[in-house]
């Protein structure tokens, strides 16, 4: 079983349009993330959620907003998608204060707009 | 605000050969997790190997081991025994302890495209 998963693994959208992804995590860690790859295969922090609160928002404009119905899953969802928008967007999971809270990926979803 | 350096934005090495991938970071805290991540072309990101900064061992993982150098802010990546399937961008990454439970992201630094040769 796939530990952490995303879907759609492609997204390809127009200018404007509203889109999510979504992200479940099987391995019962209480915290979520999500990352952007950019371009030139850049990794940042987005958003990290703890036992569905948010801890994090790194600058991210009001256009991206995270959802977490439980904690096995947070979801991304972006509105008014623009150009510069286009990255590969990772969800990751982790449990607090077990080994050294190490970070385990998704497949990824490669989020491309038109 | 932590940062993290990679100096070297493609290396090179012959299968079977040993290469040394480096990484640099900027911190004020004594207290802190350093890892390296791997991603074929795949895209999938994977765990390589892991340091506690409090530890002064170095963490080994097979024919992945660090060089980790707490005064220097230095933990570089060397790879025995290249293998054609090590080929990768390879990324370090930093983290602060979580705080109340909760746990701060990764920074990363630009990554490393490692090539290997037959």
């Amino acid at each position: 079983d796939t530990a952490v998963s995303q879907t759609p693994k492609y997204l390809v959208t127009q200018m404007g349009n509203d889109k999510s992804i979504k992200c479940e995590q099987n391995l019962g860690h209480d915290t979520m993330y999500w990352y952007k790859q950019d371009s030139k295969k850049f990794l940042k922090i987005m958003f990290s959620y703890n036992n569905k609160e948010l801890i994090i928002n790194e600058t991210v404009p009001n256009r991206f907003s995270p959802k977490s119905p439980d904690k096995a899953h947070l979801n991304l969802h972006i509105n008014s998608l623009e150009l510069g928008d286009s990255a590969v967007y990772f969800c990751a999971s982790s449990q607090a204060g077990i080994s050294t809270d190490t970070q385990y990926f998704g497949p990824g979803t490669r989020l491309t707009v038109l | 605000a932590q940062t993290v350096t990679q100096s070297q934005p493609e290396m090179s090495v012959q299968e079977a050969e040993t290469v040394t991938l480096s990484c640099t970071y900027d911190t004020s805290e004594s207290d802190y997790y350093l890892f390296w991540y791997k991603q074929p072309p795949s895209r999938q990101m994977i765990l390589v190997i892991r340091q506690e900064a409090y530890k002064q061992q170095n963490a080994t993982e097979n024919r992945f081991s660090v060089n980790f150098q707490k005064a220097a802010k230095s933990f570089s990546l060397k790879i025995s025994d290249s293998q054609l399937g090590d080929a990768a961008m390879y990324f370090c990454a930093y983290r602060n302890p979580g705080k109340g439970g909760g746990a701060d992201g990764l920074t990363f630094g630009k990554g490393t495209h490692l090539i290997i040769q037959p």
